[in-house]
């Protein structure tokens, strides 16, 4: 069964300091992962995508990935409460790896982040 | 900009019934995905859809649902006998290389 875990929080972060985020995943052969963030009764909208070990930054976001211990990331540095919202992680567990490959991605449950102004 | 957009907003519809989603791509793409996600759960993987053929499927996606692209630019998730199960966001997705972009979402509603 493949399976993407997250803490669904509430995760309560003060504005301005660093939110972490985090999620683990079933599957080692996976090769893509994504950060969605979602607000409530809206769709998921794609913040990151990382394909490699290591970091990878996007002005406040830098996404983390280690295969190895098959854990994936999010850090949103200078928080505002604008980024109060749902964040998902999702994983592509499938085995076509070009072009997208049509492969359908399994997400985590969500954690809850919360930015007190 | 989103890559596609979804119609109905929203769908109330009776049990039993036969209800269509649509989903139209802003541009050319050759991947779309259709995926649910009922009030308090997680998004899930319904279906893919590629050159005009199912790719991959999830178990959720059953003799109960059908896709189609009926005039090459319309992507249509049709339901039929809609249980009260089946009431949730279904979101139609598109992607750009590796990544996936969701459209706004039809909130079916089965009463």
């Amino acid at each position: 069964q493949k399976e993407v875990e997250q803490n669904s929080g509430p995760l309560s972060v003060p504005e301005g300091a660093i939110a972490s985020l985090n999620c683990t995943y079933s599957d080692r052969g996976s090769q893509s992962f994504f950060w969605y963030r979602q607000y409530s009764g809206k769709s998921p909208e794609l913040i990151m995508s990382i394909y490699s070990n290591g970091d990878k930054e996007d002005g406040r976001f830098t996404a983390q990935l280690n295969k190895a211990s098959q854990y994936v990331s999010l850090l949103i540095r200078d928080s505002q409460p604008s980024d109060s919202a749902t964040y998902l992680c999702a994983v592509n567990m499938g085995e076509s790896y070009s072009g997208g490959g049509a492969d359908g991605l399994t997400f985590g449950k969500g954690t809850h982040l919360i930015i007190q102004p | 900009e989103p890559e596609v957009t979804q119609t109905p907003s929203h769908q109330v519809t009776q049990m039993g019934q036969e209800v269509i989603l649509r989903c139209v791509p802003i541009s050319n793409h050759l991947y779309f995905y259709w995926y649910r996600q009922i009030l308090g759960q997680k998004v899930e993987f319904l279906v893919s859809f590629y050159n005009n053929e199912i790719s991959e499927k999830s178990e959720i996606f059953d003799d109960q649902f059908s896709v189609e692209r009926p005039d090459g630019s319309n992507f249509t998730l049709k339901i039929r006998s809609t249980k009260l199960e089946d009431s949730a966001m279904y979101f139609c997705a598109t992607d750009r290389g590796y990544e996936q972009y969701f459209g706004p979402g039809t909130r079916l509603t089965v009463t």
